[in-house]
């Protein structure tokens, strides 16, 4: 079976701090897929990134950034210089088999971000 | 290329009534699965349906049935409503190709059950 456990509920930061959330998954496949998606008040998933499970440099995008870890299992989302539009909630997901599985999705954290 | 998308936006109904949700996939994406997000919690699988049949089932009871229409569109059946079933219902389109198969989300149907 696989899961994904996002320990933060909720977080809250100063515009202009940095804030990672964290991400920790299991799965016996050794082929899975990792996202992280983006959730505002209007409730659409909005995908930020996806890694597979043979890629584990880290990546960066703009003031967003990800470390991909297997020996952890952890997969933790970085964002720099945080922004109010940055407040939404985020999940962390998994699936297997080149994507033709079901996501298996984290609880989510809600991140506030306060001017 | 439009995107997806799911109709109604927002639903009321009462314990004991039947609901149905649509969805229209993205163009050119025969895969359809649908997710239940309660309230506080992440999305849950309930069903992929895959060239009009059923591809896969999460743990919901029967009566979460759906359909997938020769056009790829798709529907999303509950019946006997219950106050739990209250949450965003969220559908998603993908198209099984020789690299992954990017799901691409709709924007959801809140239901409410009263």
């Amino acid at each position: 079976a696989q899961k994904v456990t996002q320990a933060q509920t909720e977080i809250s930061v100063v515009e202009k701090e940095d804030v990672t959330l964290d991400c920790v998954y299991e799965t016996r496949d050794t082929t899975y897929y990792l996202f992280w998606y983006k959730q505002p008040p209007s409730g659409e998933l909005v995908f930020l990134i996806r890694r597979n499970s043979f890629d584990e440099q880290n990546e960066i995008s703009g003031r967003y950034s990800w470390n991909f870890q297997k020996s952890t299992s952890s997969f933790n989302f970085t964002i720099t210089a945080s922004q109010v539009v940055d407040s939404a909630v985020y999940f962390c997901a998994l699936n297997t088999n080149s994507g033709n599985t079901p996501l298996v999705f984290g609880k989510g954290t809600r991140l506030s971000v306060i001017a | 290329e439009t995107g997806v998308t799911q109709s109604p936006t927002h639903l009321i109904k009462t314990r004991g009534q039947q609901v149905t949700l649509r969805c229209s996939s993205q163009s050119g994406h025969n895969t359809v699965s649908w997710y239940q997000q309660a309230l506080g919690q992440g999305p849950q699988f309930i069903f992929q349906y895959y060239r009009e049949e059923e591809n896969g089932r999460g743990n919901f009871p029967p009566r979460f049935s759906g359909l997938q229409f020769p056009n790829y569109s798709s529907e999303l059946n509950v019946n006997a409503l219950e106050l739990d079933d209250s949450a965003l219902y969220l559908c998603a389109s993908s198209f099984p190709g020789l690299d992954y198969n990017e799901q691409f989300f709709g924007p959801g149907t809140r239901l409410t059950v009263l």
